[in-house]
């Protein structure tokens, strides 16, 4: 049963260019939604979180959207550039600190 | 900064053997510690939860007496793969938290487990 669903393996931008990485998760009581970058061989990396209470958070070129009503949220990163390839997952915190992850989408931003 | 350490980065054991992998949060005190598996191309699963001085709390499925885990300190939590067989292969990768509930965890960059 996978809670938090990326639908999207893999998607691919051109640099400059708009990325939207979507996110999908199943459990109402989710009320806290993070995004990682994920290196391969390396641990995730912090990017930006979003609470239920709130249905958008900006930090510079990156802005997380959250629709409760449609259990949805994406990350948009604009303008993407080459280093912004990687890994990309969403995880959702069930109320006590432990996330659940999608499967992730790789990012691939060509210059 | 929150940086956690994990050692070793990579490990290759024979079948039998048993592994012990350590978690450090370098510059903050961890009240929490969550050790994380990751099969290729797949998402990160928790395997259980850990604070300071008391017995992890292990998600359903994951065998305790198979994955011990210690959080002997605020700064140190090890995982420990007891009697490796090579279906344990897998990049194993902890992470720390501050505070409990919803505080943002910092990664460590993972340990790759081979058993051959």
């Amino acid at each position: 049963d996978q809670q938090v669903k990326q639908n999207s393996p893999s998607l691919s931008v051109q640099e400059g260019r708009i990325s939207i990485l979507n996110c999908d998760y199943t459990n109402s009581m989710f009320d806290y939604f993070l995004w990682y970058k994920k290196y391969p061989a390396e641990g995730p990396t912090f990017l930006i979180s979003i609470s239920s209470i709130k249905d958008k958070n900006e930090d510079g070129r990156f802005t997380v959207f959250l629709n409760k009503s449609a259990k949805h949220l994406s990350l948009h990163i604009v303008p993407s550039q080459p280093g912004d390839s990687a890994v990309y997952f969403c995880a959702a915190d069930n109320q006590g600190g432990k996330l659940i992850f999608g499967q992730g989408t790789e990012l691939s931003v060509k210059p | 900064g929150a940086v956690v350490s994990q050692h070793p980065s990579w490990v290759i054991c024979k079948s039998g053997t048993s592994v012990k992998i350590e978690c450090r949060s370098l510059d903050f005190q961890a009240t929490t510690m969550f050790w994380y598996r990751q099969f290729p191309k797949q998402s990160l699963m928790l395997m259980a939860t850990s604070n300071e001085g008391s017995k992890a709390t292990y998600e359903q499925g994951v065998e305790k007496d198979k994955f011990l885990i210690n959080h002997a300190s605020l700064t140190l939590s090890t995982l420990t793969v007891t009697s490796a067989h090579p279906e344990d292969s897998s990049f194993y990768i902890c992470s720390a938290s501050r505070l409990a509930g919803q505080e943002t965890q910092y990664f460590g960059p993972g340990t790759r487990l081979l058993v051959l």
